[in-house]
């Protein structure tokens, strides 16, 4: 079945650090995926998706790029703030299929 | 504001006692579903909904209920709950599901506590 591996943390930053978590997934046909992030006390939020391969999904500084040939959807931000500080789960989602793949979630700390 | 709304958000119970979550959203959303959290596994999903009188089993629907008698409501029951169902509960909706690229809506959880 179809699955999404996320690097483990807590991946714990300075502010103004540049951020990568590794996401790569396993899944059958063209996928679409997402970053999802959840702030303290809050539900999940969806941060950005691409739902072809080569797209690029970005918001609020964060990118990611849709790799079919390695598999992967990396988030990436070029200077992260201490309200960054949340965890981050990546996920797919497959056309016939009723529910989001989620991986483990990567909880990211900024210090001050 | 267009929103998914949980009640309650925190929930410490005794095992065997009967308990319903409450789940609604103000979206006209078709879609509604449940996922449980846990340390380490992401989330995984319970039930879902693709419209009203029409649900159907997650990944781990085991010791779960749920019914969708209207739209904006898809409460999950919990009828006899074990101390292996405490988690974090998220309801989500979206206004379609299952063609690939839709968004979900989440709610701010309930944190459920089985003793």
């Amino acid at each position: 079945g179809d699955s999404v591996t996320q690097m483990e943390g807590p991946v714990t930053l300075s502010e103004e650090a540049f951020l990568t978590i590794n996401c790569t997934y396993t899944a059958t046909g063209y996928p679409s995926l997402f970053w999802y992030v959840q702030y303290p006390g809050e539900g999940l939020q969806l941060l950005l998706k691409a739902t072809k391969a080569d797209d690029k999904g970005s918001n609020k500084g964060f990118e990611a790029t849709y790799r079919k040939e390695t598999t992967s959807f990396h988030l990436e931000k070029g200077s992260v703030q201490v309200s960054d500080s949340a965890v981050y789960f990546c996920a797919l989602s497959q056309a016939g299929r009723r529910a989001l793949t989620f991986g483990s979630g990567t909880r990211l700390q900024v210090q001050p | 504001e267009a929103q998914v709304t949980q009640n309650p958000r925190y929930l410490i119970t005794v095992t065997g006692k009967k308990l319903t979550v409450t789940c609604s959203q103000n979206m006209n959303h078709e879609y509604m579903s449940w996922y449980r959290q846990d340390p380490g596994l992401g989330l995984r999903q319970i039930y879902y909904s693709m419209n009203v009188e029409v649900t159907d089993k997650g990944d781990v629907p085991e010791g779960y209920k749920v019914s969708r008698k209207e739209k904006r409501n898809f409460p999950l029951i919990l009828e006899s709950p074990s101390p292996n169902q405490t988690s974090l509960y998220f309801c989500a909706s979206s206004p379609r599901f299952g063609r690939g690229g839709e968004t979900q809506y989440f709610g701010p959880g309930t944190r459920l506590l089985v003793l």
